[in-house]
């Protein structure tokens, strides 16, 4: 059992570059989220998802597109990386809605310049 | 508006002796939990403890604590018995009906605890 497991762990990118941000979990969890954290902040929502084909926008969605053709996966897609997007990556996953944790992959720490 | 709000930016804590860290909400929910998650400076979040809106009793796990006093909307962490390697910066964090169960963070609390 992985949990959610995130790759790569580390990645630069020059300005105007595109990459996805892969995150898997095998816990069969409904519920995930693609969550930032810019240095000595806590984290904000990007996009989330509430089942296989269902998205939507968090708070801070623009730059960011989101997939969820099955239940394990939900990649994150940079178009046109900008230095604004400087930030660590987190995904997560839960069973429920409300009363359950959210379980967090280790993170991805992109670098744009 | 800030939902979740932690006003201790830093805090030193002695080895073996008790910490308190703040941490007040806002929501208009009656279903919510409260959670609390720390981040030790190798980056991961490490879930510690969670509190239901309806939990009668304060939840408990190991030496964490949660201090939940719904009247005034505060859900305190307690730590026991410090070790160094409590050393990390803890979030509180609630979860309600807002964005299908999205975790909204607080800006967090450095502790770091001496010998």
């Amino acid at each position: 059992n992985a949990g959610v497991t995130q790759t790569p762990k580390f990645r630069i990118l020059k300005i105007g570059q595109s990459m996805t941000l892969q995150c898997t979990q095998d816990m069969n969890h409904n519920y995930m989220y693609w969550y930032r954290q810019d240095p000595g902040m806590g984290l904000k929502l990007i996009y989330y998802s509430v089942g296989a084909g269902i998205t939507d926008k968090g708070e801070v969605p623009n730059g960011y597109n989101v997939s969820r053709s099955t239940t394990e996966d939900f990649p994150l897609r940079l178009e046109l990386a900008a230095p604004s997007q400087t930030s660590v990556y987190f995904c997560a996953s839960s069973q429920g809605l409300i009363y359950n944790e959210q379980f967090f992959g280790p993170g991805t720490r992109l670098t744009v310049l | 508006a800030q939902k979740i709000t932690q006003t201790q930016p830093g805090m030193f804590v002695q080895e073996k002796e008790a910490v308190t860290l703040d941490c007040t909400y806002d929501t208009s929910d009656q279903s919510y939990g409260l959670f609390w998650y720390k981040q030790p400076s190798s980056g991961e979040m490490i879930f510690l403890i969670y509190q239901g809106s309806y939990d009668e009793q304060n939840a408990t796990e190991g030496r964490y604590s949660l201090n939940f006093q719904k009247a005034r909307k505060s859900a305190n962490l307690v730590i026991s018995a410090s070790q160094l390697g409590d050393s990390a910066m803890y979030f509180c964090a609630m979860r309600d009906s807002d964005s299908w169960g999205k975790l909204q963070f607080g800006s967090g609390t450095q502790v770091v605890v001496t010998p």
